[in-house]
């Protein structure tokens, strides 16, 4: 069972450049997430998507984009990435909201110099 | 608004002793759920524990419990019996049927000595 899959595990960006985060999931989930989790921080919610076609903005979403044209796929882009954007990625996937348990990727850890 | 606050960020227990973690919350909402996720170091995000709002009673799941106090907005997390491998970030969170946000806490950093 892959579950939610997320490439790449590691990457060093220099400022200004883009990149764009994958995020894969098998189990037919209508919901995911992206989400950045700082040191100290907690998990910050970028962007979510309720299913193929519909996104919206979470709690940090300024310098990321988002979209989703398939169930499977939620790629998170990076334009013109700043230091401020170092972190941790997240991609989390779940049936529904509510009451359903989200299911994580591996995270990527990005750097940027 | 959402939000989930944790005021402890980091805890440390001896081995086979009961450590309890703090979490409030606020919601608008009347349908909701809270949730405990477990960090280890492996960066691995594992559900522990979650306590649907409209029930009284509190959820466990083996060594773990939530003692959930609806009207102070509060849901604690008590580990029995502590182990080693419980050492990792939990993080508390909440999320509702009527919105598609599953908000996240800051996290509380948990040692298990043995």
């Amino acid at each position: 069972n892959a579950g939610v899959t997320q490439t790449p595990k590691f990457r060093i960006l220099k400022i200004g450049q883009s990149m764009t985060l994958q995020c894969t999931q098998d189990m037919n989930h209508n919901y995911m997430y992206w989400y950045r989790q700082d040191p100290g921080m907690g998990l910050k919610l970028i962007y979510y998507s309720v299913g193929a076609g519909i996104t919206d903005k979470g709690e940090v979403p300024n310098g990321y984009n988002v979209s989703r044209s398939t169930t499977e796929d939620f790629p998170l882009r990076l334009e013109l990435a700043a230091p401020s954007q170092t972190s941790v990625y997240f991609c989390a996937s779940s049936y529904r909201t509510g009451g359903t348990e989200a299911f994580f990727g591996q995270g990527t850890r990005l750097t940027v110099v | 608004a959402q939000t989930v606050t944790q005021s402890q960020p980091e805890m440390s227990v001896q081995e086979a002793e009961t450590v309890t973690l703090s979490c409030t919350y606020d919601t608008s909402e009347n349908n909701y759920y809270l949730f405990w996720y477990k960090q280890p170091p492996s960066r691995q995000m594992i559900l522990v524990i979650r306590q649907e709002a409209y029930k009284q009673q509190n959820a466990t799941e083996n060594r773990f419990s939530v003692n959930f106090q609806k009207a102070a907005k509060s849901f604690s997390l008590k580990i029995s019996d502590s182990q080693l491998g419980d050492t990792a970030m939990y993080f508390c969170a909440s999320g509702s049927y009527n919105t598609d946000k599953l908000i996240f806490g800051t996290g509380t950093r948990l040692q298990v000595f043995p």
